[in-house]
């Protein structure tokens, strides 16, 4: 499986942006790039996915760069509901629908 | 709202016991997937299904745990017999091959805790 990077924790302020980075160098052509949140005390919820254009939903928009290497979660004003560890996985499509969780990225956010 | 559900949500029980976990996926929804999550771990597939048939299993201790789908609205897992360090979150989540988004929903998990 090809494998993420992502910082271990993040800091922001309530209601300002934040830009989670994620970086797979080793991502391939049929490497789709998924995006989990988990809130405390809850189960993993799906943020957003895309393949190699940027994406934007009601939750957040995802940002990939050219070369596919490397994508940024962004979530325009972050909420006190915001904070959670984020999940940057590849799924291959030619494996099923199956994730690997790595550890994620804490984020906290400050009042 | 559709979502996926996990009875019980807390367990505690003795080494030795056995332990039944059960997953109610989203109805329509083909493919199950059990996870279990520890602090040192973090979150790791165990087994999933697909129409009820086991497709990949390979993540969990074979000689303890056990899988299964009864029905298309019935996901178990077992765990016979238990040990402390079987204490963890595990989580079901379901997701429908209908649409191509292939997005996973987790249930709320259930908290074991083997004494």
């Amino acid at each position: 499986d090809a494998k993420t990077t992502q910082p271990n924790s993040m800091e922001s302020n309530e209601e300002e942006p934040v830009h989670l980075p994620c970086n797979h160098s080793t991502i391939s052509g049929t490497d789709y790039i998924h995006w989990y949140r988990q809130l405390p005390s809850q189960g993993p919820e799906y943020v957003i996915h895309g393949l190699t254009s940027n994406v934007n939903n009601r939750m957040a928009s995802l940002a990939i760069a050219e070369d596919r290497k490397s994508s940024t979660l962004i979530l325009h004003r972050a909420t006190l509901r915001d904070a959670a560890v984020y999940y940057c996985i590849l799924r291959d499509v030619r494996r099923a629908q199956k994730l690997v969780f790595g550890q994620g990225t804490r984020l906290t956010i400050n009042p | 709202d559709a979502r996926v559900t996990q009875t019980p949500r807390h367990k505690v029980t003795e080494m030795g016991q056995e332990v039944t976990m059960r997953c109610q996926p989203i109805l329509g929804h083909n493919t199950v997937f059990w996870y279990r999550q520890t602090m040192m771990q973090g979150l790791e597939l165990l087994a999933y299904f697909r129409n009820r048939a086991p497709l990949d299993d390979s993540g969990m201790p074979k000689d303890r745990f056990s899988a299964e789908m009864p029905d298309a609205t019935l996901a178990t897992l077992k765990i016979q017999p238990s040990e402390p360090r079987d204490s963890a979150v595990y989580f079901c989540a379901s997701v429908t091959d209908r649409t191509p988004k292939n997005i996973q929903y987790f249930g709320a998990g259930t908290r074991l805790s083997v004494l």
